[in-house]
């Protein structure tokens, strides 16, 4: 099936630092969004990526959608305490609606 | 800023039983999905769900689950005989073009 690695699995930072995650896959998608989960709660979109080489920004968010299409990136930098949660890629694939998730990176911003 | 709503939140139910999960999309949204995640992986596709029919199922969604649009605002999600791994939580998205999904708090399905 598809697959979406995330990368790092998780991170311990201290506040303000800068954070790194990224996201590849086997298969081509023409779709890449960036969600972040709370502990019990559903995931929210964080950017969307529609092109590729495309680079946006969401304040301290920036998400790069790959130039072979089979890869995303999300940094944040300045992180903060509230920052902390699981960050998920999701991928989709022409003529299909469905989101293909990533397996996360957890992100936990000491003070 | 509207929002994906479900109820319940929480929802205990014995093995074999049938549960309804109800989920309230955007209102101008149009296409309607439900997703599922087991506790501590990764979030999994059901069903898509567009112009009162299904567009997509994954093969997850087996004979046991249906979704219905009942009325213009509730979607819902039955399963009709639950199993011990039906235990999941299920969450409700929907989209007013086919990209930017947006998900609802949701229902944390627990079967006994």
């Amino acid at each position: 099936g598809q697959q979406l690695n995330q990368s790092p699995q998780s991170m311990f930072i201290q506040e303000g630092e800068d954070v790194s995650m990224n996201c590849t896959s086997s298969s081509i998608f023409n779709t890449w969004l960036w969600y972040k989960q709370d502990p019990g709660e559903g995931p929210v979109l964080l950017i969307a990526l529609y092109k590729a080489g495309e680079l946006t920004s969401n304040g301290r968010l920036t998400a790069q959608f790959g130039i072979t299409r089979k890869d995303s990136f999300l940094n944040i930098s300045a992180s903060i305490p509230s920052d902390v949660g699981i960050y998920f890629c999701a991928g989709q694939r022409v003529a299909t609606n469905k989101l293909i998730f990533g397996t996360g990176t957890l992100l936990a911003v000491q003070p | 800023e509207p929002e994906v709503t479900q109820t319940p939140s929480h929802q205990v139910t014995q093995m074999g039983q049938e549960v309804i999960l109800r989920c309230v999309p955007i209102s101008n949204h149009l296409y309607f999905y439900w997703y599922r995640q087991i506790l501590g992986q990764k979030v999994e596709f059901l069903v898509s769900f567009y112009n009162n029919e299904i567009s997509e199922k994954s093969e997850i969604f087996d004979d046991q689950f249906s979704v219905e649009r009942p009325d213009g605002s509730n979607f819902t999600l039955k399963i009709r005989s639950t199993k011990l791994e039906d235990s999941a939580m299920y969450f409700c998205a929907s989209t007013g073009d086919r990209y930017e999904q947006y998900f609802g708090p949701g229902t944390r399905l627990t079967v006994t």
